[in-house]
Order: C-alpha cells, then sequence, then structure tokens
C-alpha cells in the first residue's frame, strides 16, 4: 500500500470555528509532513514530524496545531483562522526526514480549504 | 533562507518537441528531487540526485546535477499530451533551512 489519505476533501469553515484534518499512512514511514500550497505555487513546508516527534515547525501561526498520535497518523487542528489561510493542505509522508536527509515523499490528495 | 530558482515559469510545447526545465541554489545542495503535479492532482516523486554530476534517466526524462552540486536540470525528448503539468525541484540543504521546493515550471503540451 503506497498511498497517503487524507480527510475531508473539501472543509469550508468560518474564523471562530475548530476543525482538524487527517492524514493517515500505512507504509511503515516515520517520517510525516504537513503542507500549504497556494493556486500556482509551490507547497511551502509547515511541520516535519519525526519518530513521532516533531522535529520541524516552519515558524507556522500557532492557530494550526499538528498532532502525531502514532507512527501512521497525521492530525492539523485548525482554530481561528483567517481567510488568507484558505488553501491545499497536502500531508505527505516518507521513510525518514532529518538535516540533510529526506527520502522520497509520498503526498496524499489533500484537503482545499475555505476559510469564510 | 536558502531557496532554489527555477526557470522557465511556464512553457509551452507543440507536441513530440523537447522541454528542459532548470533549477539554482545560491549554495551546495545536500541533494536535489524532482516532483511532478499534474493540475488539480498532488506532486508525485519522480527522482532523487545525491552525486556531483549524476545523470539518471526515466524513458523519456533525463536528470542531471551540477558537478558542484548548486543546480539540476530536467530534459524531456518527444513531449507528449501526458507531461502536461507543473514540475518542481526540491533542495535539500546540509545545515538550515531543510526542504524546500522550488517555484515550478508549468509545461502546456499542445496536440
Amino acid at each position: 500500500d503506497t498511498e497517503v489519505t487524507q480527510t475531508p476533501k473539501h472543509l469550508v469553515m468560518g474564523m471562530t470555528n475548530k476543525k482538524s484534518l487527517k492524514c493517515e499512512q500505512h507504509m511503515g514511514h516515520r517520517a510525516m509532513y504537513w503542507y500549504k500550497q497556494k493556486a500556482k505555487k509551490p507547497p511551502e513546508l509547515m511541520f516535519v514530524y519525526s519518530y513521532e516527534k516533531l522535529s520541524i515547525n516552519e515558524s507556522v501561526p500557532s492557530r494550526f496545531s499538528p498532532e502525531c498520535p502514532n507512527s501512521s497518523l497525521l492530525n492539523l487542528h485548525l482554530h481561528a483562522l483567517q481567510p488568507e489561510d484558505s488553501a491545499l493542505y497536502l500531508c505527505a509522508s516518507s521513510q525518514e526526514a532529518g538535516t540533510g536527509v529526506y527520502n522520497e515523499q509520498f503526498f496524499g490528495p489533500g484537503t482545499r480549504l475555505t476559510v469564510l | 533562507g536558502q531557496q532554489v530558482m527555477q526557470i522557465p515559469q511556464y512553457q509551452h510545447v507543440q507536441e513530440g518537441e523537447d522541454f528542459t526545465t532548470y533549477c539554482n541554489s545560491s549554495t551546495t545542495l545536500s541533494n536535489i528531487q524532482w516532483y511532478k503535479q499534474r493540475p488539480g492532482g498532488h506532486p508525485v516523486f519522480l527522482i532523487q540526485l545525491v552525486k556531483s554530476g549524476e545523470v539518471k534517466k526515466q524513458k523519456r526524462l533525463t536528470f542531471q546535477f551540477g558537478e558542484a552540486k548548486k543546480n539540476s536540470s530536467l530534459h524531456i525528448t518527444a513531449t507528449q499530451t501526458t507531461d502536461v503539468g507543473t514540475y518542481f525541484c526540491a533542495g535539500v540543504w546540509p545545515y538550515g533551512q531543510n526542504f524546500v521546493f522550488g517555484p515550478g515550471t508549468r509545461l502546456s503540451v499542445l496536440p
């Protein structure tokens, strides 16, 4: 199974809502990632989990809160978002991750988020 | 922070023509990866280059990593409509900023 799944596919939320994005992989990968992608732009790395521990936070605002309950699951909790946070949120996984060491990443289909 | 630049931003070719996209970093990379993203899709890994001067081929695609490990290229021979999409390079550095996608080159192939 070389698939990364993400739910939901689409999400519309108000600025006062709390919602969560979910990501799952069953490839035995020990690194998982959250990216944000705006239209016609490259993916921007937000967070990296390595062996279930947060190893990289690319100065992401605290209204985005990642969580890695186990090695197969990755969540992104959203609270008090702004309209400019509307984007495609991509999850990815790889065998390992670390400074100077990044393996092939497998991406999920993404969650298209709209903040009203 | 560290970044990679890509040129061109857009490329329109007639089916059967060749296509090349270039990726450059101002500092030495540990390695570089290439991804393809179809319209409406998600990035899909193509290749990773690690060694100085490395050249790898996948059917009609040829990937090169520069001798100084600061630049890379992707060349597609005889493009097909299935090659349509955005091609991103992604840089990995030994220190500092970790993993950064280039801005991408959007390829259109006219039948």
